[in-house]
């Protein structure tokens, strides 16, 4: 069964440090996003993605963060400046279509900021 | 606001007993989705139920079973007869036709099931 993949699966960095978290979406997906989870809290939506532009975006996702399909098959996020409070979990999710409102999530890259 | 609402922050349970997790949301769509999901203590994120708006049978699966009421726009989740392999983190989650498709989360309840 096709399925999302995230690497690392940890990232430690310390801060001021660039990070890239990589994901490998459903191969004919087409809306792609990323979510955070802070340890022992909610999962939040970050940024939606779809045809090579952002499509929606939350407080959250400031400056500091970007996204980017770069060959077609990766969707990576990447944290320009990373901040202690950057530390958790994120998770990258693909959908199929526009009539199918279930996302696929993968295994999450647990990111601690030093 | 809060879209979605998990009440319960933690329930324990003894083995073998059943426990239902509440789920109430707030969408002014009329076409959404519910969702459940599980997180064990390794972190990812388990589909369990996916639920659309047009359709409020509920739905047994093994010693689950889901109770989707629009009139009091809940969505709840029974677990029967609890194992101690059901200790983890359940979130309810909401998707809307109208805001992008975004999930909306609650703040989870963390269930414990006790030997």
């Amino acid at each position: 069964e096709p399925e999302v993949t995230q690497t690392p699966s940890h990232q430690v960095t310390q801060m001021g440090q660039e990070v890239i978290l990589r994901c490998v979406p459903i191969s004919n997906h087409l809306y792609f996003y990323w979510y955070r989870q802070i340890l022992g809290q909610k999962v939040e939506f970050l940024v939606s993605f779809y045809n090579n532009e952002i499509s929606e975006k939350s407080e959250i996702f400031d400056d500091q963060f970007s996204v980017e399909r770069p060959d077609g098959s990766n969707f990576t996020l990447k944290i320009r400046s990373t901040k202690l409070e950057d530390s958790a979990m994120y998770f990258c999710a693909s959908r199929d279509s526009r009539w199918d409102y279930e996302q696929y999530f993968g295994p999450g890259t647990r990111l601690t900021v030093t | 606001a809060q879209k979605v609402t998990q009440a319960q922050t933690e329930i324990s349970v003894v083995e073998k007993e059943d426990v239902t997790l509440d789920c109430v949301y707030e969408t002014r769509d009329t076409t959404y989705y519910l969702f459940w999901y599980k997180q064990p203590p390794s972190g990812e994120l388990v589909f369990l139920i996916r639920r659309n708006s047009f359709d409020e049978q509920n739905e047994i699966s093994g010693r689950y079973s889901w109770n989707f009421q629009k009139s009091t726009s809940s969505f709840n989740f029974t677990i029967t007869a609890s194992q101690v392999v059901d200790s983890a983190v359940y979130f309810c989650a909401l998707s809307e036709a109208q805001n992008g498709n975004q999930f909306y989360f609650g703040t989870g309840t963390s269930l414990t099931v006790i030997p």
